[in-house]
């Protein structure tokens, strides 16, 4: 069964600082891994497609990296802002579907 | 350029009606895709459709459907409604069909509680 296991599943960080979440996946044959991030009440917008041969890319502060080896990937937040409280969901898709993890919910602080 | 927009955006039902929600991609994209997101279990695939044919179905029971016009424009209904159902529906769109596909642009959503 593919599965998209994100951790943790939710954190509370100080504005400013930085944070790293994480995301394990099982889907196989591998095509593509894709972060969104989700403000309450709203719909999903993606931050980053990463397919197998890109191992980092980055939009603005978010820095998505992935490893097609060890099936991990990871979304590095940098200076967070108050705005960047949010849900963080990653999606795994292979040849036939897009899998979802549950997301991780993130509360910056000021 | 107009995004994903989704009606109604919130709406009340009681146990056993039915419910028809209504989804406009963005112009010039061909496949809408619907998904279900409770609290407890995340984003959940129902079904895609492109070019007005149903591409891909999620395990979601019969009283799930949907369909696409020739403009694009996509809905999707359920009947018989469940306290289970109560959830956020979500659509997105894209230019191509499949899990390969570019880019998802999602709407806002239609939060439906089922009392």
């Amino acid at each position: 069964k593919n599965q998209v296991e994100q951790s943790p599943q939710s954190l509370i960080i100080l504005e400013g600082k930085n944070c790293t979440l994480q995301c394990n996946y099982t889907v196989s044959p591998f095509s593509n891994l894709r972060w969104y991030k989700q403000d309450t009440g709203r719909g999903p917008v993606s931050l980053t497609i990463m397919t197998f041969s890109e191992n980092t890319k980055s939009n603005g502060r978010y820095t998505a990296t992935l490893d097609a080896d060890t099936k991990q990937s990871s979304l590095h937040i940098t200076a967070s802002q108050l705005s960047d409280s949010a849900s963080y969901i990653c999606v795994v898709g292979n040849d036939y579907k897009l899998s979802f993890g549950a997301g991780t919910t993130v509360t910056v602080r000021a | 350029k107009a995004g994903v927009t989704q009606t109604p955006r919130y709406l009340i039902k009681t146990r056993g009606q039915q419910v028809t929600l209504s989804c406009s991609p963005i112009s010039g994209h061909r496949s809408v895709s619907w998904y279900q997101q409770t609290p407890g279990q995340g984003l959940q695939f129902l079904f895609e459709y492109f070019s007005e044919t149903q591409r891909n179905k999620g395990n979601f029971p019969g009283r799930f459907s949907g369909r696409q016009f020739s403009n694009s424009r996509s809905e999707m209904n359920v009947s018989t409604l469940e306290l289970g159902d109560s959830a956020l529906y979500l659509c997105a769109s894209s230019k191509t069909s499949g899990p390969n596909t570019g880019e998802l642009f999602f709407g806002e959503g239609s939060r439906l509680t089922v009392l």
